[in-house]
């Protein structure tokens, strides 16, 4: 595709459901990444996948958080048991390979728990 | 810890004026980016800085970075107020992205007519 674009844009959920989140990141990227964007802490790295492994979760916040990724093109990141905490926008970014150049963007998924 | 500090967090100023935003980062990379975020929008990039000395310049937007002093620069040159942003630096620290972006907490610029 052009871009990188994600879906939902807008999650609204009540607290204690699980939500997922997409990621489908620009055609031949292997490297994508996902951050979490939110008044209080900024831009946070959370995950990042060279095709379709993660070689690293500890930066996700809690264990309720997952991601994954197929066939090296779109990943999901699934939120458990959400909590209000949780409510922040969740950006996607691909490159084309780890650490070349820059990263480009998705338009991000507005999570909101209530 | 990894450390990414931008100054100002905010600016105001007035169209045509100059101005610089500054930002130290904590531990050596030689690889510094750029963003721009408009108001309910995702990141938009700006500039790669890749090597030490290594400037970049794109309209009334120059950046530079100096790895030696762990600073990079973004000028703002008879400012418009269609930059009007906020505008982020970000560091790679890893070398091969496996840690992402550390991103500094962004400067809010305000550009009056």
């Amino acid at each position: 595709g052009a871009g990188v674009s994600q879906s939902p844009s807008n999650k609204v959920t009540e607290k204690g459901k699980d939500v997922e989140l997409r990621c489908d990141p620009i055609s031949g990227h292997t490297a994508l990444y996902w951050y979490r964007q939110s008044l209080g802490q900024g831009l946070e790295f959370l995950i990042y996948f060279q095709g379709n492994s993660a070689p690293d979760k500890s930066g996700l916040p809690s264990d309720r958080f997952s991601a994954e990724r197929t066939g090296g093109s779109v990943s999901t990141l699934t939120i458990q048991r959400t909590q209000q905490e949780d409510s922040a926008v969740y950006l996607c970014a691909s490159s084309l390979a780890p650490g070349q150049g820059k990263q480009y963007f998705g338009p991000g998924t507005r999570l909101t728990v209530t | 810890e990894l450390k990414v500090e931008q100054n100002p967090l905010f600016l105001s100023m007035q169209e045509g004026k100059n101005y610089t935003i500054y930002c130290n980062y904590s531990t050596t990379s030689d690889r510094l980016y750029w963003y721009r975020q408009d108001p309910g929008k995702s990141l938009e990039s700006l500039f790669v800085l890749l090597s030490n000395g290594a400037v970049k310049q794109e309209g009334r937007l120059m950046a530079s970075l100096d790895t030696k002093a762990r600073l990079s620069t973004l000028h703002i040159t008879a400012a418009v107020h269609d930059l009007s942003a906020t505008y982020f630096c970000a560091v790679d620290y890893s070398g091969g992205g496996a840690d992402g972006l550390t991103f500094g907490k962004g400067t809010h610029l305000i550009i009056q007519p």
